[in-house]
């Protein structure tokens, strides 16, 4: 079955870029979606089909696919933007998720 | 605005039964293609399941450590999105959300799918 890794955790100094990966096999040829989830809280759509932002996401976020990585970035990192964040994508017909990487804002 | 109001959660022994709701509303529910997504204490997200919508032919499909004891079903009448849930084990206690999906398909058949809004979660725990 198809996997997704995703580092367990990321630290970023607010102000800061900080970038979290996502890992597959030839990832670039799926489409990947990216969710925060921030603690007691249910997971939020962040990017959907690699780097499309809802209208309702602030614009310092961001994502992109190439290769076998997906990366979402947060530029102008805030305190508020500490949360767990998962990748996720869609292979033979069943959803995927990544592991999730827990972000620090410190 | 999309609301989507998960309920039925509860402690239920080993092998028991449990069925889950989603009351959902501020779109047009009987066109939407549906998702039950579950998270274990502690754990990432997994996907459980999905339901398409009737003019797109119903289809449902379930992920393999669910099959055969899991059961999605909706009732378009009442905006109600449900999960009956049967053989339980203790590997099933998690909160359970229930998700409006977005299935979009590109011009090389390549497939996006993923889940524009989710339910508060309702926890089920299994346990003697």
């Amino acid at each position: 079955s198809y996997e997704l890794t995703q580092p367990p955790s990321v630290s970023v100094s607010p102000g800061q870029t900080a970038s979290i990966t996502c890992s597959g096999d030839k990832l670039e040829n799926k489409y990947v979606s990216w969710y925060q989830q921030k603690p007691g809280q249910s997971p939020v759509m962040i990017i959907y089909r690699d780097s499309k932002r809802p209208s309702r996401i602030p614009e310092r976020f961001s994502g992109s696919n190439s290769g076998n990585t997906a990366t979402l970035t947060i530029s102008g990192t805030q305190a508020m933007d500490e949360a767990d964040y998962y990748c996720q994508a869609w292979d033979s017909s069943t959803v995927v998720f990544g592991g999730g990487t827990k972000l620090t804002v410190l | 605005e999309v609301q989507l109001v998960d309920s039925g959660g509860g402690l239920v022994k080993p092998g028991g039964s449990l069925r889950l709701s989603c009351a959902a509303s501020g779109f047009t529910f009987n066109n939407a293609w549906m998702s039950w997504v579950r998270q274990a204490p502690g754990k990432g997200l997994e996907w459980v399941g999905h339901i398409k919508s009737k003019p797109d032919g119903g289809t449902i499909d379930y992920a393999a450590p669910v099959k055969g004891r899991f059961t999605i079903s909706r009732d378009d009448s009442k905006n109600t999105l449900y999960l009956q849930m049967s053989s339980l084990k203790t590997e099933d206690t998690a909160v359970y959300y229930c998700t409006t999906d977005v299935s979009y398909v590109d011009i090389v058949a390549t497939r996006a799918y993923y889940f524009d809004y989710w339910g508060q979660g309702t926890l089920v725990t299994v346990s003697s």
